[in-house]
């Protein structure tokens, strides 16, 4: 998994309380993605970041908030939990944009449910 | 436990024969073009890539085509084996852009 952890790998939660998943590398990439997959939707991009403390929204980012404080880890916060949010969340890496570089490559997923 | 869509277009083979999977794209200014495998319980995996400015590009066992007149990807698997079943999907990203668009995948059994 190129050099990617999650964790937790699998959560299980209650409404209402929040989460918080962390993506670590260890490939010293300067772009980092957080994604949620469902069936019926494929992969989702929630938010990104380019760099420590630059971040951007994705598609679906309502309800998430990231932060990114070391160039190593990337952190997804679920505020306040809902039903709506169990998914399998994928963090990736890549090294750049705009060159041979910039392919994304995934981590092993976190399975979050909540109840 | 099972992490893609449950009602994927499947694309059944026999070990030992070849596989093709196919990709439509939309958008005409996307320049790069990724191709990944998902087994089940896992992240995607990368298989290989090609740019706008290539119309094939070789790997082991696999093979990707690009056919921009008409927004058409492909996929192809060389002696499929058991290992290859999983869901395949691509990926496409437009110049400049910092965000990748995916399809929705296809699910490839192995026949024995």
């Amino acid at each position: 998994d190129a050099g990617i952890t999650q964790s937790p790998r699998h959560k299980v939660t209650e409404t209402g309380t929040p989460v918080t998943l962390r993506c670590h590398q260890t490939e010293n990439h300067r772009y980092m993605y957080w994604y949620r997959q469902d069936p019926g939707h494929g992969l989702r991009l929630i938010h990104y970041s380019y760099g420590v403390k630059d971040t951007d929204k994705g598609e679906v980012s309502d309800g998430y908030s990231v932060s990114r404080s070391k160039t190593e880890d990337f952190l997804l916060t679920l505020e306040s939990a809902t039903s709506s949010q169990t998914s399998v969340y994928f963090c990736a890496i890549s090294e750049s944009i705009g060159s041979w570089l910039d392919t994304q490559y995934f981590g092993p997923g976190t399975r979050l449910t909540v109840l | 436990g099972e992490s893609v869509g449950l009602h994927l277009p499947t694309l059944s083979v026999q070990e030992g024969d070849n596989s093709i999977i196919n990709c439509a794209y939309s958008n005409s200014a996307s320049d790069y073009f990724i191709w990944y495998k998902q087994e089940s319980g896992k992240g995607p995996q990368f298989i290989i890539d090609i740019r706008s400015n290539m119309d094939k590009r070789q790997g082991q066992r696999v093979t990707v085509l690009l056919n921009k007149t008409v927004k058409h990807l492909s996929l192809q698997i060389a002696a499929t084996q058991p290992g290859d079943s999983a869901v395949y999907f691509c990926a496409e990203k437009a110049q400049g852009a910092q965000k990748l668009v995916f399809g929705q995948g296809t699910r490839l059994t192995i026949n024995p």
